[in-house]
């Protein structure tokens, strides 16, 4: 089977750095996404790792490692609005489309 | 306009009750899913559909059905609602082989009495 770990919570204090981890067991998938939600609202995309490495997108930046079964969000300069549920998500090759999530990091931007 | 669409935003209804759950996209999307939400957990997959005529159960299908009317209209209905079906339900849409991004609904926040 699939599953995907994360921590429940992490708290930051707002201008600062926070990586947020997600490691996997799963026999095989196509790529590791990161999707955010604000409380009461939608999840909403944010990166995508086909490949081992690091992609960034403005303040955000995602890392996966294929061989470590591990990946994780990086904010920068965070800020108060920042403060979200973050998910990660596979697509595992038996899936034909469907993403497997974890349960989700609640981060939590302090002044 | 919002490209997925999701009626009605919030329900309250009593077990035993049937409720119908209704998406739409404008995207153009093949892909349409159906999740659940529980309280401070992660997004679990009711249902999904490939096209028209493909639906699959999900991980959670038992209490569930579905029916896509056409491309852009994806439906959920409980038949006979009961408590713990409470939850936040949302729809979500894919397109393109080259992409596993899902795009999500605003949710559908059901409480079943």
């Amino acid at each position: 089977g699939q599953s995907l770990e994360q921590p429940s919570e992490v708290t930051a204090v707002e201008g600062a750095i926070v990586q947020i981890n997600c490691t996997y067991q799963t026999s095989g998938f196509y790529g590791l996404s990161w999707y955010q939600q604000h409380d009461g609202g939608a999840p909403t995309f944010l990166s995508y790792n086909a490949l081992d490495g690091l992609e960034e997108t403005g303040r955000f930046s995602s890392f996966l490692s294929r061989s470590d079964s591990y990946g994780y969000l990086l904010l920068q300069e965070l800020q108060m609005k920042d403060s979200a549920s973050y998910f990660c998500a596979v697509r595992p090759m038996d899936s034909s489309y469907k993403l497997i999530f974890g349960s989700g990091t609640r981060l939590l931007v302090r002044p | 306009d919002a490209d997925v669409t999701q009626t009605p935003r919030n329900r309250i209804t009593k077990t035993g009750k049937r409720i119908m759950l209704e998406c739409s996209q404008t995207k153009g999307h093949d892909r349409m899913y159906w999740y659940r939400q529980d309280p401070g957990l992660g997004l679990q997959l009711i249902y999904y559909s490939f096209d028209v005529k493909d639906i699959n159960k999900g991980e959670i299908s038992d209490g569930y059905s579905v029916s896509r009317q056409a491309q852009a209209k994806f439906s959920l209905s409980l038949e006979s609602a009961i408590p713990n079906q409470t939850a936040l339900y949302f729809c979500a849409t894919a397109g393109g082989r080259a992409t596993d991004t899902q795009y999500f609904g605003p949710g559908t926040r059901l409480t079943v009495l």
